[in-house]
């Protein structure tokens, strides 16, 4: 079945340290994207990329990296910069192109808790 | 800039009640629009979309309709059923960014 796949589902973090979140997308989708969901708000982009070897911030990257060596892969890493990391972070893909290709599918998520 | 603004819930209903969700967007431009829902503990599900005025959504018995002249995109459903509690997103892709823009979600509690 194709899909993107985000581990771990839940993950916990001490204070100080980095933290990579993986996302896997078997839909041969161009691109992908990163958001940050907290209780109360909508979905926040953090970076997105629409070809291999290139991405962009969005709008909440601080203290957050990305990488794009793979056209399936589309890890984030969340860094000790980042002053409040605990939320829902969703990573999900979709076809570059016009309008009528924005449709975006999405991972399960992945919980972040800093302890 | 654009934006989208969804009615605040939670939104309690009964079994067989009739839903609507509120949405309206402020967007340069004609933007393609989209309802999204999120059950408990899972990432978003498209539900809908309308890419021109006049076009109507429509999945699962939900239906929306791109209203522009109301800059309106309202969700409704004839009947809930207690499967459909979730948490609704309602957003916009065009306008001056390229970018999906999303509202802050609407909870949805459907009681048997």
């Amino acid at each position: 079945d194709g899909g993107i796949t985000q581990s771990p589902k839940y993950l916990f973090r001490k204070e100080g340290q980095n933290v990579t979140l993986s996302c896997e997308q078997n839909l041969n989708h161009d691109a992908m994207y990163w958001y940050r969901q907290d209780p109360g708000q909508g979905l926040r982009l953090i970076y997105y990329s629409q070809i291999v070897n290139d991405f962009q911030k969005g709008d909440i990257a601080e203290g957050y990296s990305v990488s794009r060596e793979k056209k399936e892969s589309f890890p984030l890493t969340v860094t000790s910069a980042q002053k409040n990391p605990t939320a829902f972070y969703l990573c999900a893909s979709s076809n570059a192109g016009g309008p009528l290709s924005v449709e975006q599918f999405f991972g399960p998520g992945t919980r972040l808790t800093v302890l | 800039g654009d934006s989208v603004t969804q009615m605040e819930g939670p939104v309690t209903l009964s079994e067989e009640a009739f839903l609507t969700i509120n949405c309206t967007y402020t967007a340069t431009g004609y933007p393609s629009l989209f309802w999204y829902v999120q059950y408990p503990g899972e990432g978003l599900q498209l539900l809908l979309k309308a890419t021109k005025a006049d076009d109507k959504g429509s999945n699962k018995g939900f239906e929306a309709t791109y209203r522009k002249e109301t800059t309106s995109f309202h969700l409704e459903k004839g009947s809930v059923q207690v499967s459909d509690s979730a948490v609704y997103f309602c957003a916009l892709y065009g306008g001056a960014t390229n970018k999906l823009i999303f509202g802050t979600g609407t909870l949805l509690a459907v009681q048997p």
